[in-house]
């Protein structure tokens, strides 16, 4: 049974600080984890995807992974009020082509506050 | 590209009817998928078609649920009869498989049902 666990929010954060956002996940197995951003009422939209234990940088946008312990987190530097969304966990076993289904966490609820 | 479409956007329905939701994929996208979004699961995977094959379907909810994929541009979801639990957002996404490099899916605007 594939599991991805955060903590439902909502997360108060001061707009300029840093949002840090966390997910576990149970299946050893999984390769791909994405985090994706939801607006109220839209669609999922992708912020980043990692593959490789360690850091990844995107912007404001920072991805980490670490497989030894099963934790994935997006960290959001200098938060603006328009980051204020669900920000959904999502895993896969497959990676770098190819395609499996999505299991996403029930999200984490983000405030910035101005 | 106009993205992943998706009609109608809104259904509403009543107990028992037959309500078919559909799908237009990325142009080019070898995977379609479908999901479902609600307060208390959160979004789950229905199934997912490669090359319009069904691929999983372990995570229909039940008999009353059919998908199909008749070719490459186009994707149902039936539910019948419809029961007021199934009341939902159902989102379909599509990736570009192999041919992409990578498993990044996109989603469409969703459908949101209301069974009465």
């Amino acid at each position: 049974q594939k599991e991805v666990e955060q903590n439902s929010g909502p997360l108060s954060v001061p707009e300029g600080a840093i949002a840090s956002l966390n997910c576990t996940y149970s299946d050893r197995g999984s390769q791909s984890f994405f985090w994706y951003r939801q607006y109220s009422g839209k669609s999922p939209e992708l912020i980043m995807f990692i593959y490789s234990n360690g850091d990844k940088e995107d912007g404001r946008f920072t991805a980490q992974l670490n497989k030894a312990s099963q934790y994935v987190s997006l960290l959001i530097r200098d938060s603006q009020p328009s980051d204020s969304a669900t920000y959904l966990c999502a895993v896969t076993y497959l990676g770098g082509g190819g395609a499996d289904g999505l299991t996403f966490g029930k999200g984490t609820h983000l405030i910035i506050q101005p | 590209d106009a993205g992943v479409i998706q009609s109608p956007r809104h259904e509403v329905t009543e107990m028992g009817q037959e309500v078919t939701l559909r799908c237009k994929p990325i142009s080019g996208h070898d995977y379609l998928f479908w999901y479902r979004q609600t307060m208390m699961r959160g979004l789950e995977l229905l199934i997912y078609f490669n090359n319009n094959v069904p691929i999983d379907d372990s995570g229909m909810p039940e008999d009353r649920f059919s998908a199909k994929m008749p070719n490459a541009s186009f994707s149902t979801l039936k539910i019948q009869p419809s029961e007021p639990r199934d009341s939902a957002v159902y989102f379909c996404a599509s990736n570009p498989g192999l041919a992409g490099g990578t498993d990044t899916q996109y989603f469409g605007p969703g459908t949101r049902l209301t069974v009465l």
